[in-house]
């Protein structure tokens, strides 16, 4: 167990539809990241936050959006959502903002679009 | 950019055996890499790092081999167990903000 929670484990929705998916980073640590992992494109990195900031932006789709609220905890907000959305969605977490610092991740969201 | 990349996308070994997982690297000035496991249905777990001041790196049955002149990577586990069986990855952490670029990935099957 990495100690990073994120709810739901699973999601179904149809096409047009918006959900949130939801991480708890480790206790102590600042830095969330979001990944989507999917058979064609593997793990690509998405968004990252330190301390309620946004630090990096990957290719995430301007459909989608993340913030980082104060009690450290991460959502991120999938909107008009399309058939190629289906994916896995991983939280991580690191203790600060630099590649020295190990992310653990979350057991992800499964997002099936139908 | 950066760029990690793997060999082969599966790899079946027999219990017991050690099993040789690669990676390659695009770009010349990358200095510090990371193994993950990621078992079914879970993320991805750190197994082990390097960076570019060494050529070698053990850790619990494994050990990681960096060649910098070809830009390759090697992850090596010695006496390859069941537990063993899950996907692969090598990632390069990026200097800004430490996001990871992963590499496609090895699935190792390991038979009893």
């Amino acid at each position: 167990d990495s100690g990073v929670t994120q709810t739901p484990k699973h999601l179904i929705t149809a096409t047009g539809q918006r959900v949130t998916l939801r991480c708890s980073p480790r206790s102590g640590d600042l830095s969330v990241y979001w990944y989507q992992q999917s058979l064609d494109q593997g793990l690509q990195f998405l968004i990252q936050y330190y301390n309620g900031e946004e630090r990096a932006k990957g290719n995430i789709l301007e459909r989608f959006s993340a913030q980082q609220f104060p009690d450290l905890h991460s959502e991120l907000n999938l909107s008009s959502l399309e058939l190629g959305d289906s994916a896995l969605y991983f939280c991580a977490s690191s203790v600060g903002y630099g590649k020295s610092y190990e992310q653990y991740f979350g057991p992800g969201t499964r997002l099936t679009v139908t | 950019g950066e760029s990690v990349g793997l060999h082969l996308p599966t790899l079946s070994v027999q219990e017991g055996d050690n099993s040789i997982i690669n990676c390659a690297y695009s770009n010349s000035a990358s200095d510090y890499f990371i193994w993950y496991k990621q078992e079914s249905g879970k993320g991805p777990q750190f197994i082990i790092d390097i960076r570019s001041n060494m050529d070698k790196r053990q850790g619990q049955r494994v050990t990681v081999l960096l060649n910098k002149t070809v830009k390759h990577l090697s992850l090596q586990i010695a006496a390859t167990q069941p537990g063993d069986s899950a996907v692969y990855f090598c990632a390069e952490p990026v200097l800004w903000g430490g996001k990871l670029i992963f590499g496609q990935g090895t699935e190792l099957s390991v038979k009893p």
